[in-house]
């Protein structure tokens, strides 16, 4: 139980145009998903938390309009890379939670190799 | 604030038990964890424990808490070479209206014929 999935699994684009990762839960309803990236040989980087049918709340130094999140469904996020630029390549990583007040284990997704030319 | 340290490197011989040490700063975690990366992955959630336990063992795994001095380890016996990998230790903490996790940098395991 408490799979993750992410898709795709990795990407290559241009500079300058929009890629989106789409992250989902597949035996669970998970009412929070978090987005990180995680550069070479470094730790995880939180940046947004999202919880379903409301707005991302993102971490500081995180550009919303940049990084374009929704979580429309119990069973989907996701997040939008605008304008990416080769700066923006990293590892992109998701996690969901469901709802049980009791449960806080974040369960991850395989992550998402982003590419920008 | 918050703040979760480990050492980057362990190097083991296969066979021996491995033990990695974590520390964190926040008293108000609730849980804390383990994952493991293996090269190019996702992470892997290895096991857990609520803040209010001693002990937690799960198979090879033994995860010791004290609370008091704030210290998280993980020991794994036996080590084989398909436990290297990196080790993240993490802690939930209350932010808002939501919990999120603190992470440590990584615990980089060797494991060595």
């Amino acid at each position: 139980g408490a799979v993750v999935s992410q898709h795709p699994s990795w990407v290559i684009c241009k500079s300058g145009t929009s890629v989106k990762i789409e992250c989902r839960s597949l035996d669970f309803q998970a009412t929070t998903m978090f987005w990180y990236r995680q550069f070479p040989k470094q730790s995880l980087m939180l940046m947004a938390t999202s919880n379903e049918g409301s707005k991302a709340t993102y971490e500081q130094g995180v550009e919303k309009d940049k990084f374009l999140i929704n979580h429309a469904s119990l069973t989907l996020s996701t997040l939008t890379v605008t304008s990416a630029h080769p700066e923006d390549s990293s590892f992109y990583i998701c996690s969901a939670r469901d709802g049980a007040p009791s449960q806080e284990t974040q369960y991850f997704g395989p992550g998402t190799r982003l590419l920008v030319l | 604030g918050e703040d979760v340290e480990q050492s980057l490197f362990l190097s083991v011989r296969e066979g021996d038990s491995s033990v990695i040490n974590c520390t964190y700063t926040d008293s108000s975690s609730t849980y804390l964890y383990w994952y493991k990366q293996e090269p190019g992955a996702g992470l892997q959630l290895l096991t857990y424990i609520f803040s209010n336990m001693d002990m937690k063992q799960d198979q090879r795994l033994t995860v010791l808490l004290n609370k008091k001095d704030k210290h998280l380890s993980l020991r794994i016996a036996d080590t084989q070479t398909g436990d290297s990998a990196i080790y993240f230790c993490a802690e939930s903490i209350i932010a808002g209206n939501n919990r999120k996790l603190i992470w440590g940098l990584g615990t980089s395991l060797a494991v060595n014929p």
